[in-house]
Order: structure tokens, then C-alpha cells, then sequence
């Protein structure tokens, strides 16, 4: 089991640039969640997805930032224009009917 | 929605002491617990978890306790070892609603030799 897979580990971006994170759940796990990590705000949910479908997004804080499931094995993030203070690290997760999440190794995300 | 706090936001001790971290949780219909260790530069580690029938959980060093009428819970570490250090988080999830954890700031622990 390869775990919870994110692509790719370091974004460096200029601002207006958009950037779109990737990934890849632990197979057989249903649930898949994007967080984002700060010093100010810690970790936050961004949107979550059951069974490929975006349950809660009440976390994505502008209509800048979308997210997408297309099948059970993949994920994306988009910020579309990104900026300064989008700078983070943006964890996904997955997990099976309320199991232990598991988290990836996370995109560092740096907008000059 | 549910909101999580968790107290203190940094905490040092002696190695071979005990630390203490707490969190309090709001949504009564909360009902499962977990806690994660993060070392600098990686992903939170699931370390301990708790479900609400259950008022406490010992795995080796570290405990749990839950409180479900005051809607806290504990996370107990004992004899600290240096690399104990680490940040600290709890958090707190409906299960039925997938898994859906919010979780709390952190706690950044620092065991000293």
C-alpha cells in the first residue's frame, strides 16, 4: 500500500498563476479530503468528497480555489488566479466509512 | 458546525515527565476522537483514537480519556522521550458523516533531555 499519494511535493508560482494539486487515495478508501495547513490557521478543511462527490466545500475560503473528483483514484485542487496569501501546505486525505484518516505528504505551496 | 479547541498551544517538559493536552470539543453529536503527531516537514500520524463509548484508551505511553457530558478529551503522554517532540492535534468527527474531522490548533511539545 503505497498510502495517500500528492503530486508534486513543492510548487513555487508567481502570482495570477494557477496551480493545480493532485491526488491519488489509498485504493478501496471512500472518503477524500483536502486540508490546508498555516501557522495562523492551522489545519483547515477545505472540501471534502464521499464516493466521488463533493459533500462540503464550506471551507474553500474564495471562489478562486475549486476541487474535482473525477473517479475514485484521482483528485485535484485548483487556484485560479492564486496568490500571496494562498501560500500553504495543502494536505489530501482519504479514508473508508469513518476509518482512521490518512493523510499524504502534502504540496508545498509557495506564490511570489 | 463543530469547533475544537485544544489547550495549550505550546508546552515543554523534562524527558521522563508527563504531559497533558486538552481539547474541547462543540457539537454534542460528535463521536469519534483521534490524535495525530506531526514532526516538522511531515504529515500528521494518527498516534491514538477514542469513540464516544469508550471513556478511556491506553496504548503504551499515551492515553486518552473522553468526557462526553463536559465534551472534552484528554490526551495523556507518559515518561517523554525526546523524540516526543512534536506538534500535537485532536480532533473531532461525526462518523457517520464519512469521516469529516475538524480539528483542533495544535499543540507544540518539546521534551528537553
Amino acid at each position: 500500500d503505497a498510502g495517500v499519494i500528492q503530486s508534486p511535493r513543492h510548487e513555487v508560482t508567481e502570482m495570477g498563476q494557477e496551480v493545480t494539486l493532485r491526488c491519488k487515495p489509498i485504493s478501496g478508501h471512500n472518503s477524500l479530503f483536502w486540508y490546508r495547513q498555516t501557522m495562523m490557521r492551522g489545519l483547515e478543511l477545505l472540501i471534502y468528497f464521499n464516493n466521488n462527490v463533493p459533500i462540503d466545500d464550506s471551507g474553500m475560503p474564495e471562489d478562486r480555489f475549486s476541487a474535482k473528483m473525477p473517479n475514485a483514484s484521482f483528485s485535484t485542487l485548483k487556484i485560479q488566479p492564486s496568490e500571496p496569501r494562498d501560500s500553504a501546505v495543502y494536505f489530501c486525505a482519504s479514508s473508508f466509512r469513518g476509518s482512521p484518516l490518512h493523510f499524504g505528504n502534502g504540496t508545498r505551496l509557495t506564490v511570489t | 458546525g463543530e469547533n475544537v479547541e485544544q489547550h495549550p498551544s505550546t508546552l515543554s517538559v523534562q524527558e521522563g515527565d508527563s504531559a497533558v493536552i486538552k481539547c474541547t470539543y462543540s457539537d454534542s453529536a460528535s463521536n469519534y476522537f483521534p490524535w495525530y503527531k506531526q514532526e516538522l516537514g511531515k504529515r500528521p500520524q494518527l498516534i491514538i483514537d477514542i469513540r464516544s463509548n469508550v471513556g478511556e484508551k491506553k496504548d503504551q505511553r499515551i492515553a486518552v480519556t473522553l468526557n462526553k457530558t463536559a465534551k472534552h478529551f484528554s490526551l495523556h503522554i507518559t515518561e517523554t522521550q525526546p523524540e516526543d517532540s512534536a506538534v500535537y492535534f485532536c480532533a473531532a468527527s461525526i462518523i457517520l458523516e464519512g469521516g469529516k474531522l475538524i480539528f483542533g490548533q495544535g499543540t507544540e511539545l518539546s521534551v528537553k533531555p
